[in-house]
């Protein structure tokens, strides 16, 4: 059974550094994108960005290009989605996904359960 | 960047009705659109993709339809659990592969 399990919710204060995380299982994590979607509260779904674990090949939307850095690591299978200086506007859920097609130009098939981050003073 | 336009914002049907939404591309994205639904407090969960695919486990009163720039996601005979918002998606163009800004099917 394919699987995202994301990290816990995050409280920030505003100028903090965050890292959130994202394991895949069930799946060979290498061989499939994986990406981030943000949902600001009480909006809609917005596209961030891909990386593809095999290579660590990465696409950002240019909304979040600047922004925030996408990573994996394949020996865990883990995605990370990380800010160097948080910002009120951060303040969202923020859910893994994969993407089942080699390009990376493709539909979402699995989702995580979601991370919400609270951005703070 | 492409921009996805869904309507009607909100959508009232009964229980047993039909439901149709829509979804509009400023471009055309050809087949490469997909639909998903969310449930509040849930992650989305992808119903069709390809336009017109069934994702696994979806129920048949699901159908999309549709290329180019116009597309139909269609409820048969909603259920109550049918009741959430629907999001299109385009993955033709991307950086970004755009969402709509989601259609709410409430109970009438």
């Amino acid at each position: 059974e394919v699987q995202l399990v994301q990290s816990g919710a995050e409280v920030k204060k505003p100028g903090e550094s965050l890292k959130i995380s994202c394991k895949g299982s069930g799946y060979s994590f290498t061989s499939y994108w994986i990406g981030w979607v943000r949902q600001m509260p009480g909006k809609g779904l917005e596209w961030m960005g891909i990386i593809y674990p095999g290579d660590s090949d990465t696409r950002y939307s240019p909304s979040f290009q600047g922004q925030v850095t996408i990573s994996a690591d394949k020996s865990i299978s883990t995605a990370y989605l990380q800010w160097s200086s948080l910002k009120a506007s951060d303040t969202a859920m923020y859910y893994c996904v994969r993407l089942p097609g080699y390009s990376g130009y493709d539909y979402l098939d699995y989702w995580g359960q979601g991370t919400l981050v609270t951005v703070s003073s | 960047e492409i921009v996805m336009t869904q309507s009607p914002a909100t959508l009232s049907v009964s229980p047993g009705e039909r439901a149709t939404l829509s979804c509009r591309a400023s471009q055309s994205v050809s087949s490469n659109l997909a639909w998903y639904q969310q449930k509040p407090g849930q992650a989305p969960r992808l119903l069709i993709y390809g336009a017109s695919t069934r994702a696994t486990g979806i129920p048949a009163r699901f159908s999309g339809s549709g290329s180019g720039t116009e597309f139909t996601l269609t409820i048969s005979s909603l259920q109550s659990e049918d009741f959430a918002v629907y999001y299109c998606q385009q993955y033709n163009n991307w950086p970004p592969a755009t969402f709509g800004q989601g259609t709410k099917v409430e109970i009438k």
